[in-house]
């Protein structure tokens, strides 16, 4: 079963908006991760928070993780056409192994 | 580094066949990982290796499935005979440690029909 659950599963948002997607795990973490996934494409690592973090930024990305909610976020300003993708949450379940969850597909528009 | 290679990339074969897709991971990462991704069941781990020995195989489905990595720079995931519900996307990643950034490849996407 999936550890990590992405909320909501779709986002459809305007050009420069801000998009938001939260992850809720269930289980305690070293580290989550956050991939991004165009159409027909493979996933890309964007951005590993680790368990004694609150925050990170890399870019246009933030991500936030609480760890006693047993859940993250992944905010991307000012929003672009390119943003839109499908962005899955990853967390560490033990045996070295990583969980994704189902993710959220994310449509900016024009 | 020309990151994660898969190959083929598309596949479409009959019932019964057998499939052989293969990898070549980002020189220097020890650890080499095989997923499926469905509509239905999202992003699957099937097998993972470290160092050319396979650690955890919970997740191949049937003994249809197989993985091998002869070397370093190369890994196939072998099915068969190939079913219709083998048709996915299958990935391959590979990192420098466990739990850490995992690199994808571009997927082959396997059709069986």
């Amino acid at each position: 079963s999936q550890q990590g659950e992405e909320d909501p599963q779709a986002l459809s948002i305007q050009e420069g908006e801000n998009a938001t997607m939260n992850c809720s795990y269930k289980t305690s973490i070293n580290n989550l991760q956050w991939y991004r996934q165009n159409s027909g494409r493979g996933l890309v690592h964007l951005i590993l928070i680790r368990s004694n973090e609150r925050e990170k930024h890399s870019g246009r990305l933030r991500v936030t993780l609480d760890t006693s909610k047993k859940s993250s976020s992944l905010l991307i300003t000012a929003s672009r056409a390119a943003d839109t993708a499908s962005y899955f949450c990853a967390t560490d379940i033990g045996d070295y192994k990583l969980s994704f969850g189902a993710g959220t597909t994310v449509t900016v528009r024009a | 580094d020309a990151g994660v290679i898969q190959s083929p990339r598309h596949e479409v074969t009959e019932m019964g066949q057998e499939v052989t897709l293969r990898c070549k991971p980002i020189s220097g990462h020890d650890y080499l990982f095989w997923y499926r991704q469905t509509m239905m069941r999202g992003l699957e781990l099937l097998i993972y290796f470290n160092n050319n020995v396979p650690i955890d195989d919970s997740g191949m489905p049937e003994d249809r499935f197989s993985a091998k990595m002869p070397n370093a720079s190369f890994s196939t995931l072998k099915i068969q005979p190939s079913e219709p519900r083998d048709s996915a996307v299958y990935f391959c990643a590979s990192s420098l440690r466990p739990q850490e950034t995992q690199y994808f490849g571009p997927g082959t996407r396997l059709l069986v029909l």
